[in-house]
């Protein structure tokens, strides 16, 4: 069975700060990850995926993960906050074949503080 | 913008009422899902579509039903609305480009249970 933990479920950090979003899977077959974004009253948006391709992926907006197969994680980072990264953020998981079925995270808030 | 429309957008009903929620594409892609929304537990499927008539449950399929008579619409049945299914209910598309099978989804269905 698959599963994703997100550590953390509140994040706060400062305009122009590094941001931190972590996230750790289990999975019993090669896995395709994802980092969804949720801002207020909308829909998910992706913003990156990992597909078994480069172990360092680039999103949208700044945002980059590294698939770290031996620690199991995939990490989300920015080097600089903006106030409009404000948002949840999910991380999710699915098989790399079959239904496609996504396992998500429980979701991580971001705060940014000017 | 993957074509992607739920109806309604917010309902309101008392428990032990049928309710049904509808999600169109525009693609005429295969895969579909429903998930729900909930704090504390991110996205959960409900159930998924492979097909016309062609259905399956997820981790949470218990109190819903749906169906796929077109490849363009998938329904999702609460046949006695219970406060346990008041959360916010995504319908997401799986779009095949490989290697890839990135999901997209709804604006999303804000359902509450009196």
């Amino acid at each position: 069975a698959q599963s994703v933990t997100q550590l953390g479920s509140h994040v706060s950090v400062s305009e122009g700060a590094l941001v931190l979003l972590r996230c750790n899977y289990s999975s019993s077959v090669p896995p395709y990850l994802f980092w969804y974004v949720q801002y207020p009253n909308q829909g998910l948006q992706l913003l990156l995926k990992y597909t078994s391709a480069a172990t360092l992926v680039k999103g949208i907006n700044g945002f980059e993960a590294e698939f770290k197969k031996s620690e199991t994680s995939f990490h989300l980072t920015k080097p600089s906050a903006h106030m409009s990264d404000a948002a949840e953020y999910f991380c999710a998981v699915s098989d790399a074949f079959g239904s496609g079925k996504l396992i998500f995270g429980q979701g991580t808030t971001l705060q940014v503080k000017p | 913008d993957a074509g992607i429309t739920q109806s309604p957008r917010h309902k309101v009903t008392e428990t032990g009422t049928p309710v049904t929620l509808r999600c169109h594409q525009t693609e005429n892609h295969r895969y579909m899902y429903w998930y729900r929304q909930d704090p504390g537990h991110g996205l959960r499927l409900i159930h998924y579509s492979y097909g016309v008539k062609d259905t399956d449950k997820g981790e949470v399929s218990d109190g819903y039903s749906v169906s796929r008579s077109k490849t363009e619409d998938f329904l999702l049945t609460l046949e006695s609305a219970t406060s346990s299914q008041t959360s916010v209910y995504f319908c997401a598309i799986r779009v095949d480009r490989e290697p890839y099978n990135e999901q997209f989804f709804g604006p999303g269905t804000r359902l509450t249970v009196l």
